[in-house]
């Protein structure tokens, strides 16, 4: 399979709780994104990575929210201390754009859903 | 400000009837994209279509047409025939150029097409 793919599928944590979650994207695309679903709205836009850079982040990412790309390739998105309202699906996504080309279309993968109890 | 408005909830039809899912969008921006995921009940989004601003012609593929009007900034798309399938959650989502490196892809709520046999 060579779609975007994420890991765990489902995680279920207690508040305050440290969590990782890893998207490994289409092996030659150079931009991943991260969104948060909740349910019945559509995906937020939380940040993204042209290769290893993070180049824009949301307001919605708070300080407890970090994203990582160290190496161009895979993701880490970390929320600390957990809390109730961080329990949605994050998903990943990732695009090739190649230079000067700003847009192109996202594939996204299956998600990790986060319930924090 | 970019926004994207898609005002039907929930639709139900039943197969091979035709359906138009609605998006209006708001932005300042004269330069922009427009794009139709669909998500099935798996979870992972799928990208339908692209469209940017300076392209006004309405695109065919197979049974999925769109319909771009900039005049009443809408981006609806229609599905003939429809078949069970189709089954899914449709998302309208829009980027708007006005930074070159603005990723920061804006989602509708979405519309759940339930296609009944």
């Amino acid at each position: 399979d060579t779609g975007v793919s994420q890991d765990p599928r489902h995680k279920i944590t207690k508040r305050g709780q440290n969590v990782t979650f890893r998207c490994d994207p289409i092996s030659e695309h150079n931009r991943l994104y991260w969104y948060r679903q909740t349910l019945g709205q559509g995906p937020e836009f939380l940040t993204y990575f042209q290769n290893e850079a993070q180049l824009e982040k949301s307001r919605l990412l708070s300080d407890r929210f970090s994203a990582e790309r160290p190496k161009g390739s895979f993701s880490t998105l970390e929320i600390q201390r957990t809390e109730q309202g961080d329990s949605a699906m994050y998903l990943c996504a990732s695009s090739f754009n190649p230079m000067g080309l700003a847009y192109n279309e996202q594939f996204f993968g299956p998600g990790t859903r986060l319930t924090v109890l | 400000a970019q926004k994207v408005t898609q005002a039907q909830t929930e639709i139900s039809v039943v197969e091979k009837e035709d359906v138009t899912l609605d998006c209006v969008y708001e932005t300042r921006d004269t330069t922009y994209y427009l794009f139709w995921y669909k998500q099935p009940p798996s979870g992972e989004l799928v990208f339908l279509i692209r469209r940017n601003s300076f392209d006004e012609q309405n695109e065919i593929s197979g049974r999925y047409s769109w319909n771009f009007q900039k005049s009443t900034s809408s981006f609806n798309f229609t599905i003939t025939a429809s078949q069970v399938v189709d089954s899914a959650v449709y998302f309208c989502a829009l980027i708007a150029a006005e930074r070159y490196n603005n990723n920061d892809m804006r989602f509708g709520a979405g519309t759940r097409l339930t296609v009944k046999p």
